[in-house]
C-alpha cells in the first residue's frame, strides 16, 4: 500500500530533551515536506526537500533539523524542544513539486 | 502577507444543498491547486486538484479555477452529514528556496445539517 508512515503518532516530551520524528515514503517519490499545525494558524512549512541531499527551509525553520540522505525517508529533529514547539506535525511528500501532497497520519507533540 | 486566503466560517448548509467553497492567492504566476479535506485530528486528505482555468468535476465535487482573478472554488453537491469537516485550500507557488512550496489556507470549517 502506498503511504507515508509517521512515528510517533504521539509524543510527550519535556524542554530540551531532543527527539526525532520520523518519516517515510514507499511511492520512490521526490519532494518531501514538514508542516506544523496549529489551531487559527493553518498548516505552516517547516523544511522541504526537493531530492536527496537538497533541503530547503520553509516558513517556520526556527528550532527544527531535517536531512534527506535517502529518497524514502526526511526525518525532523528537534535539537532542544520548547513548549512553543507543541504541536501537531504533518510530513507530506509528493511525486513531482506540482503533484498532490501525501500526508502521512501525523505526530502530536507535546512540549513541558 | 498570507499566501492563500480562506474565509474560515464556520459554514454550515442543510443536508442535500450545494457547499460553496472559496479561496485566494497571491502568486500570479502558481499553477497547481488542490482541495484537502480534514476531519479533526486526522490528517489532510485530496479532494480534487485543478491545473487549468475552468470547472472540474469529480463525483459530487467541482473545483473552479480562475487565474486571471487568482480564484480557486470547490462546490460539493448534494452535500451529505459525512461532509462536515474542514476544507484545505493549497497552491504551489515559487518559492524563495530552491523548487516551489505548498501554501495552504487556514481552511474552510462546513458543517452539514441533517
Amino acid at each position: 500500500e502506498a503511504q507515508v508512515t509517521q512515528n510517533p503518532r504521539y509524543l510527550i516530551t519535556v524542554t530540551g530533551k531532543k527527539l526525532t520524528v520520523t518519516c517515510s515514503q514507499n511511492m520512490n517519490h521526490e519532494y518531501m515536506s514538514w508542516y506544523r499545525q496549529d489551531p487559527g494558524l493553518g498548516l505552516r512549512q517547516i523544511y522541504y526537500s526537493m531530492n536527496v541531499e537538497v533541503t530547503d527551509k520553509g516558513d517556520v525553520p526556527e528550532g527544527y533539523k531535517v536531512s534527506r540522505k535517502e529518497k524514502r525517508n526526511f526525518p525532523l529533529i528537534l535539537e532542544s524542544p520548547s513548549p512553543n514547539q507543541t504541536s501537531l506535525y504533518f510530513c507530506a511528500s509528493s511525486g513531482t513539486e506540482n503533484s498532490p501532497l501525501h500526508f502521512g497520519n501525523g505526530t502530536r507533540l507535546t512540549v513541558t | 502577507q498570507k499566501e492563500v486566503e480562506q474565509n474560515s466560517g464556520p459554514l454550515s448548509v442543510p443536508e442535500g444543498a450545494i457547499a460553496s467553497l472559496n479561496c485566494t492567492y497571491s502568486d500570479r504566476g502558481s499553477q497547481s491547486f488542490f482541495w484537502y479535506r480534514q476531519y479533526s485530528g486526522k490528517s489532510p486528505e485530496l479532494i480534487m486538484f485543478i491545473y487549468s482555468n475552468g470547472d472540474k468535476e469529480d463525483g459530487r465535487f467541482t473545483a473552479q479555477l480562475n487565474k486571471a482573478s487568482q480564484y480557486v472554488s470547490l462546490l460539493i453537491r448534494d452535500s451529505q452529514p459525512s461532509d462536515s469537516a474542514t476544507y484545505l485550500c493549497a497552491v504551489n507557488m515559487l518559492s524563495r528556496g530552491t523548487g516551489n512550496q505548498f501554501y495552504f489556507g487556514t481552511g474552510t470549517s462546513l458543517t452539514v445539517i441533517p
